[in-house]
């Protein structure tokens, strides 16, 4: 059955301080892992796109990685409106997404 | 930036009662989906739709939930007799052919069943 497990749960960072979001996954022909954003009531927004092992991928602070089990979101130097809670998904030989139980993510002024 | 627009943005109905969630997808997009979110738990998939018709369900997609695309751009999830573990966020998604750029997802409907 395809799985997605996030850790840590929760992460609290001071400000300036980087850190590693973890999403390992099992899925029968993997088509993809995908990086969301979540505000609290609103829908996931769209980040990263990560289809083979060893690929990146960047935007301003964050930064994705993928290797052959589990995927990477490294945050460099977070501020406040990083906050949020990060969700990883994968996508298998279907076309919906399975969704870990993210990651919430409070960076502290 | 396109997006997707759900209406209502919560609503509140009696347990057995029928519920239509509308969203209107991003127009040039051919797939779209409906999820699911109980508070404090994953997003789980419902149902995609390409071509008119349903192309993957869950186990949750019984038949108490039916989805229609009534015209060129809208499209909606039915809830029948609903329950009171019905109650969640439902956010409605469209992709483009490949997917590559992931899903982009709607701000939701929240569901309370009373």
């Amino acid at each position: 059955e395809d799985q997605v497990t996030q850790s840590p749960e929760a992460l609290r960072l001071q400000e300036g301080e980087s850190s590693s979001l973890n999403c390992s996954y099992t899925v029968s022909g993997l088509r993809g892992l995908f990086w969301y954003r979540q505000d609290p009531g609103k829908g996931p927004e769209f980040l990263f796109t990560l289809y083979s092992a060893g690929e990146e991928k960047e935007k301003e602070r964050l930064k994705a990685t993928l290797t052959k089990k589990e995927s990477f979101l490294h945050i460099t130097a977070p501020k406040p409106e990083d906050s949020a809670t990060y969700l990883c998904a994968v996508r298998g030989t279907g076309n919906q997404f399975y969704f870990g139980t993210g990651t919430s993510l409070t960076v502290i002024p | 930036e396109p997006e997707v627009t759900q209406t209502p943005s919560h609503q509140v109905t009696q347990m057995g009662q029928e519920v239509i969630l509308r969203c209107v997808p991003i127009s040039n997009h051919l797939y779209f989906y409906w999820y699911r979110q109980i508070l404090g738990q994953k997003v789980e998939f419902l149902v995609s739709f390409y071509n008119n018709e349903i192309s993957e369900k869950s186990e949750i997609f019984d038949d108490q939930f039916s989805v229609e695309r009534p015209d060129g751009s809208n499209f909606t999830l039915k809830i029948r007799s609903t329950k009171l573990e019905d109650s969640a966020m439902y956010f409605c998604a469209s992709s483009d052919r490949t997917g590559a750029d992931g899903y982009t997802f709607g701000s939701g409907t929240r569901l309370t069943v009373v």
